[in-house]
């Protein structure tokens, strides 16, 4: 069955530093990951969409990767401030209608 | 432009009883999905409609369950029978397009089954 993970359910850095996550797919080929942003009692905010035939897409500090040969999306925090802390969910589409999400990626940066 | 809109925001309900959801898309948004949020797991999708359509509704319980979205109004799912089993954040999403478009969530409504 189609499954997207994330591996890492916590990650704590200090602030300025770089936070990579990982989300990786097994047993099918999206067409597309999303990234969201979701904080404590609120619904999850979109912040990027890269497509298959896309290596890479930045927006301001984030950045996101796409690798179909190692099936792994990385969503990359440059300069990362205590804001930042949130949990990344990373998402793609499932059979062309709705999005099937991993459990989540939980940040917490230090100042 | 306000942004997708759950009501209730929290819901109290007894074994046996009936919780009723709604969620109003953002203006121009056609394209609404339910999603259901367990403590320490992920979102997982129950139903994608269109007005006065259900496109998919595969992740949706057969029973006891159901989803609408009527042409006039906000979309509205429906738990008869509710368990405490039923008890989750229901989150409802909104898009200009099919799952390929960014999609705007709402607050999301935590429902507790005593």
């Amino acid at each position: 069955s189609q499954k997207i993970e994330q591996n890492s359910e916590a990650l704590n850095i200090q602030e300025g530093k770089t936070a990579t996550l990982t989300c990786n797919y097994t047993n099918y080929s999206p067409a597309y990951l999303q990234w969201y942003r979701q904080d404590p009692g609120r619904g999850p905010v979109f912040l990027l969409l890269i497509r298959e035939n896309e290596k890479e897409k930045r927006k301001e500090r984030l950045k996101v990767t796409f690798d179909t040969t190692l099936k792994q999306s990385l969503f990359h925090i440059t300069a990362s401030q205590p804001a930042d802390s949130a949990t990344y969910l990373c998402a793609s589409d499932q059979a062309g209608t709705a999005l099937i999400f991993g459990k989540g990626t939980t940040l917490s940066v230090s100042s | 432009n306000a942004g997708v809109m759950q009501n209730p925001r929290h819901l109290v309900r007894r074994r046996g009883q009936e919780a009723r959801l709604r969620c109003s898309p953002m203006k121009g948004h056609s394209h609404v999905y339910w999603y259901r949020q367990l403590p320490e797991e992920g979102l997982k999708f129950m139903v994608y409609l269109q007005k006065e359509n259900i496109i998919d509704e595969s992740g949706m319980p057969k029973e006891r369950f159901s989803a609408e979205f009527p042409k006039e109004g906000p979309s509205i799912l429906r738990i008869q029978q509710v368990v405490r089993g039923d008890s989750a954040a229901y989150f409802c999403a909104s898009s200009p397009g099919r799952a390929d478009y960014e999609q705007y969530f709402g607050p999301g409504t935590r429902l507790t089954v005593t």
